[in-house]
């Protein structure tokens, strides 16, 4: 079976903390994501990454940067965390072709205050 | 743009009875996913649609896509109360790329 695995499934962080959301995937997929998932507005994209060293944005990437040294590993950075950042995120990976089906981790719950 | 339109987005049933959530998407797409997310839980993929008129059945569930129409169905036939949780729909538009999500479908079943 697929595994994504995050580093945390709930984080409390102080506005302006610097702060670094991790996720680790063990199926050797080419592609990995990062969503937020917000009560009335589904999941949006905020990162995605097709290999090492890659990143492309995704529809609503202001506030965050990401990081993939290794294929397995895909980090989310938010560079001074806000409120406004509070939310669930999801990480995601899925095998490069034409099946795109994206295995999601367990979510980290971020709350900033 | 893509857009990915689910309907409805609540739903609440009767144990026993059947019905459809509908997806709708705006640009031709063959690859569409649906989603059961439980409260407070991450997505677990349930069904994968690669081409005009799959169908795949698991259970109460059964998804199709017609990529004529650009529509998934997603219909739930006897439901049980197992099945409350919310659904999504997903479609990508290159291989191997992004997938868009829709609005989700809370689904409540009530004995």
């Amino acid at each position: 079976d697929v595994k994504v695995t995050q580093s945390s499934r709930y984080l409390v962080k102080r506005t302006g903390e610097k702060v670094f959301l991790e996720c680790v995937q063990d199926m050797d997929h080419e592609n990995m994501f990062w969503y937020r998932q917000d009560p009335g507005l589904g999941l949006r994209l905020i990162y995605f990454s097709y290999d090492v060293k890659m990143k492309e944005k995704g529809d609503i990437p202001e506030g965050y940067s990401v990081s993939r040294e290794k294929k397995e590993r895909f980090s989310l950075i938010l560079e001074s965390a806000s409120t406004s950042q509070t939310s669930m995120y999801l990480c995601a990976s899925s095998r490069g072709g034409p099946n795109t089906e994206a295995f999601f981790g367990q979510g980290t719950r971020l709350t900033v205050v | 743009e893509l857009k990915v339109e689910q309907n409805p987005l609540f739903l609440s049933m009767q144990e026993g009875k059947n019905y459809t959530i509908y997806c709708n998407y705006s640009t031709t797409s063959d690859r569409l996913y649906w989603y059961r997310q439980d409260p407070g839980k991450s997505l677990e993929s349930l069904f994968v649609l690669l081409s005009n008129g799959a169908v795949k059945q698991e259970g109460r569930l059964m998804a199709s896509l017609d990529t004529k129409a650009r529509l998934s169905t997603l219909h739930i036939t006897a439901a049980v109360h197992d099945l409350s949780a919310t659904y999504f729909c997903a479609v990508d538009l290159v291989s191997g790329s992004r997938l868009t999500f829709g609005e989700g479908t809370q689904l409540t079943v009530n004995p």
